[in-house]
Parts: C-alpha cells; sequence; structure tokens
C-alpha cells in the first residue's frame, strides 16, 4: 500500500542552523501539508501546498520557514534559523483532489534544537 | 474558529472492558471527522473516518459516532486489549482547510 514517506527521521541540530526536512507524498496526491506537534501539546497546521504554491499557512508559519517541491515527487519544509521553540514533531501529509479528503500522513520528524 | 475538545484526557482500563473516548467539536459544519492513534513518540495513524454525510464507521473492535448537529462524535472500543494502549486523536476538516486536531486521549489498558 502506498505510504507517505519522511527523512530523516530525526533530526539534531544547533539553535540558528538551517534545516530541511523532507517528505515524499503518496504518488498521485496532489495537495501537500506540514503540521507540527510540540511534545505534549496538540498537533498543529503549519502550510498547505497546492499546484506548486501556498495555499494556506498559519501564523506559526512566519518568514523563517519555506516549502518548496523541488522535483515531482519531494516536498520539503525548510527552517532558516531554528530556535529551541522550534524542537517538535513535523509531520507531513498529503491527500488527492476529491472526496473524502483523507489526509494520509508520514511517520514523522523528530526535529530537537539545542 | 473551530475548536476540538477531547474527553477524558487519560483513561485506565482492565483489559476486556468496553470503553468510550469522546470528542467534541464547536463549529458543526464540518466535511469530515477522523480518528488517529499515535503511539509514545511515533506518527499519526489512522483509524476511521467519518463523512459528515455519515453516522458511523466500523473497523475490527472499533466503532466511531458522528452527531454533526450537536458537535460530536465517539469512539468505542470493544473488548480492550493492552495493545490498545496509545493516545487516540479526533481531527475535524471543514472543506479545503486543514485538519483541527484535538490533544488527544491517552489510553491505558492494563493486563
Amino acid at each position: 500500500e502506498p505510504e507517505v514517506t519522511q527523512t530523516p527521521s530525526h533530526q539534531v541540530t544547533q539553535m540558528g542552523q538551517e534545516v530541511i526536512l523532507r517528505c515524499v507524498p503518496i504518488s498521485n496526491h496532489l495537495y501537500f501539508y506540514w503540521y507540527r506537534q510540540i511534545l505534549g501539546q496538540k498537533v498543529e497546521f503549519l502550510v498547505s501546498f497546492y499546484n506548486n504554491e501556498i495555499s494556506e499557512k498559519s501564523e506559526i508559519f512566519d518568514d523563517q520557514f519555506s516549502v518548496e517541491r523541488p522535483d515531482g515527487s519531494n516536498f520539503t519544509l525548510k527552517i532558516r534559523s531554528t530556535k529551541l521553540e522550534d524542537s517538535a514533531m513535523y509531520f507531513c501529509a498529503s491527500r488527492v483532489q476529491g472526496a473524502p479528503l483523507e489526509q494520509y500522513f508520514g511517520p514523522g520528524t523528530r526535529l530537537t534544537v539545542t | 474558529k473551530q475548536e476540538v475538545t477531547q474527553i477524558p484526557a487519560a483513561l485506565s482500563v482492565p483489559e476486556g472492558e468496553n470503553l468510550v473516548l469522546n470528542c467534541s467539536f464547536t463549529d458543526s459544519a464540518i466535511y469530515n471527522l477522523q480518528w488517529f492513534r499515535q503511539d509514545p513518540g511515533k506518527g499519526l495513524t489512522s483509524l476511521l473516518l467519518i463523512q459528515s454525510s455519515q453516522r458511523e464507521q466500523t473497523s475490527g473492535r472499533l466503532n466511531a459516532s458522528l452527531d454533526k448537529s450537536s458537535g460530536r462524535s465517539t469512539l468505542y472500543i470493544a473488548a480492550s486489549q493492552p495493545g490498545d494502549s496509545a493516545t487516540y486523536l479526533c481531527a475535524v476538516l471543514k472543506g479545503n482547510t486543514p485538519l483541527v486536531f484535538g490533544k488527544g486521549t491517552r489510553l491505558s489498558v492494563i493486563a
């Protein structure tokens, strides 16, 4: 069964460094999402992407964040200058166009900023 | 703004017991509702999706119901097992918008 994959599974970085989190959505999916979950808190929406552009973003998704679909398979989240509070689990999700709008989630990348 | 609340926050039951997890949402104009399972430090496993036109969905020992007008959903787990121990998350979707998640119910099933 097709699945969303994410790499790396765990990333440790120092404050101020840039990180890129990678996702490979399911091949026929057209809508892509990034969510994050700080330890002990709710899963929160960051950004959605469709037709090679951002379709919606949350207040969390400020100028430090960017997303890209560099080729036909990868979907990346870049954090330019990481802060301690960026430490979280980051989930990628994707879905097809049309009902039932079900989002399929990847296993997540745990980002630890020291 | 949509808010999703899950009660209880934590639940501990003996093995074999049937149990119900609750989810409520403030904006009843939803398109669908998903229940997820999350093991500690792990990703989200989709359990059941109920579209707004449906009343319930079943998968094995799991049954999810939806009462859109009252803004409520329940996840019923029959004959609980220690392997069911995890956090269960409820999330709602309104059209082409992001999922809005509850904080989850942490379930412990004691052998």
